[in-house]
């Protein structure tokens, strides 16, 4: 099973600000199946990214994703307000999947 | 308009069993893997396995083999997730959401949430 391990486990920034996510994966990730979600307090998650830079229909593009292989990123552009939120990784390239464990996005 | 509706929140003894669903709508639902999702209180996401409806092909995750199961009624557009003996740590919110090759979970449920509890 491969296991994913996000960084930082919490960012502290403001609106307007860069933020970068990190998810490293314990071997490779095939064909950049990887993909990124959100989660608001007291709701599903939303898919933001998939195949590792593909934006999900609707998605700002102050979202993108990059990597390959073992490593991953996230960044958000510009912090809007309603980006303040819990991000997951996710592998999708075995027959098991598997989330990160989440980095928090609060508000500094 | 796409839509995962699933059923209400439940509360169980441990011991006891249950089922709950999800319910397809606005999609082709025999052509789309549904997959079933944990989080527990406070934690973050786990994934624990996906159905087919078309065939009814399964993968479990191995944390969650033996522990639950999936099916579906293609007839219904609804997929189910189950137990026979439910223990306080099934206590969660279950999320199911459908796959959408290229995307995996693009569209999601609202949650069930499920407590055990003595």
């Amino acid at each position: 099973e491969i296991v994913l391990t996000q960084s930082p486990g919490t960012l502290s920034l403001s609106p307007g600000e860069r933020a970068t996510l990190s998810c490293r994966a314990s071997q490779s990730v095939s064909s950049s199946y990887l993909a990124w979600y959100q989660q608001k307090p007291g709701q599903a998650p939303r898919l933001l990214i998939y195949g590792a830079s593909s934006r999900a229909t609707g998605i700002p593009d102050r979202f993108s994703g990059s990597g390959s292989g073992t490593d991953f990123t996230l960044t958000i552009r510009r912090l809007d307000p309603e980006d303040f939120a819990v991000y997951y990784c996710q592998q999708y390239g075995t027959p098991s999947w598997t989330f990160g464990q989440g980095t928090k996005v609060e508000i500094k | 308009e796409v839509q995962l509706v699933q059923s209400g929140p439940e509360m169980r003894k441990p011991g006891e069993s249950l089922r709950i669903s999800c319910k397809g709508s606005g999609y082709s639902f025999s052509g789309h893997w549904i997959a079933w999702v944990r989080q527990m209180p406070g934690k973050g996401l786990e994934w624990m396995g996906i159905i087919y409806p078309g065939d009814s092909e399964t993968r479990l995750s191995p944390s969650f083999q033996g522990q639950v199961t999936v099916s579906v009624d293609k007839s219904a557009n609804t997929a189910y997730l189950q137990w026979t003996s439910l223990k306080d740590s099934d206590t969660a919110m279950y999320y199911c959401a459908r796959l959408a090759p290229p995307a995996p979970l693009d569209y999601w449920g609202q949650g069930t949430l499920v407590t055990v509890s003595s």
